[in-house]
C-alpha cells in the first residue's frame, strides 16, 4: 500500500539555523499539507498546498516558513530561522480528490528539536 | 475551534466492540465526518468517513444518526494495538482538518 514518507525522522539544530524537512507524497495525490504537533498539544493544521502553489495557510505559517514543491515527487517545508517554539513533530499529509472529497494521508512525521 | 465533543478518554476490553461517541451538533449540510486515530506520537491515521449514510470498512463501521447531529465509530474486536486517540473531524469535503482533543482510548486485555 503506497505510503507518505518523510526525512529525517529526527532532526537536532541550532536556535537561527535553517532546517528543511523534506515530504514524499502518494504518487499521483493532487493535495498536500504540512501539520505540527507541539508536545503535549493538538495536531495543528500549517498550510496546504495545491497545483504548485498556497492554497491555505494558518497563522502559524509566518514568513519564516516556506514549502516548495521542486521536482515531481518531493514537497518540503523550509524554516529559515528556526526558534526554541518550533520544536515539535512536522507531520505532511497527501490527499487525492475523489468527487468532492478528499482524504488525507500522512506520514510518519519528522521530530524537529531546536537547541 | 474543533465543531465536535469527545469523551476525553474510554476503556474497552480486547476482543470486544469499541464504540466511540462524537458530538457535531451544529455540522453543516455540506460537511462530512472524519474519523482519525493517533497511536503515540505516530502521524494520524485515516479510519473512515461518511455524509450522511453509514459506512463500514476494514477498519471499522460509522454510524451517523439521521438529524446528522452525532455519529459513533465502532471498531467491532478492539485490539491491544487499537489503543490511540482517536480525532472525530467535520469538515467539508476539501479543507484542512482541524483536530481537537480526541479520545484517548485504552485497551485492556
Amino acid at each position: 500500500e503506497p505510503e507518505v514518507t518523510q526525512t529525517p525522522s529526527h532532526q537536532v539544530t541550532q536556535m537561527g539555523q535553517e532546517v528543511i524537512l523534506r515530504c514524499v507524497p502518494i504518487s499521483n495525490h493532487l493535495y498536500f499539507y504540512w501539520y505540527r504537533q507541539i508536545l503535549g498539544q493538538k495536531v495543528e493544521f500549517l498550510v496546504s498546498f495545491y497545483n504548485n502553489e498556497i492554497s491555505e495557510k494558518s497563522e502559524i505559517f509566518d514568513d519564516q516558513f516556506s514549502v516548495e514543491r521542486p521536482d515531481g515527487s518531493n514537497f518540503t517545508l523550509k524554516i529559515r530561522s528556526t526558534k526554541l517554539e518550533d520544536s515539535a513533530m512536522y507531520f505532511c499529509a497527501s490527499s487525492p480528490l475523489v468527487g468532492f472529497t478528499d482524504t488525507q494521508y500522512f506520514g510518519p512525521g519528522t521530530r524537529l528539536t531546536v537547541l | 475551534d474543533a465543531k465536535t465533543t469527545q469523551p476525553p478518554s474510554m476503556d474497552c476490553a480486547e476482543g470486544r466492540a469499541a464504540n466511540l461517541p462524537c458530538n457535531h451538533s451544529t455540522i453543516s449540510g455540506n460537511e462530512y465526518v472524519y474519523w482519525y486515530r493517533q497511536i503515540h506520537s505516530q502521524g494520524p491515521q485515516y479510519i473512515i468517513h461518511g455524509l450522511k449514510n453509514n459506512e463500514t470498512n476494514e477498519m471499522a463501521s460509522l454510524i451517523i444518526t439521521e438529524d446528522r447531529k452525532s455519529s459513533t465509530l465502532i471498531l467491532p474486536h478492539a485490539t491491544l494495538r487499537d489503543t490511540a486517540v482517536y480525532y472525530c473531524i467535520v469538515r467539508p469535503g476539501t479543507d484542512k482538518l482541524i483536530f481537537g482533543t480526541g479520545t484517548r482510548l485504552q485497551v485492556f486485555p
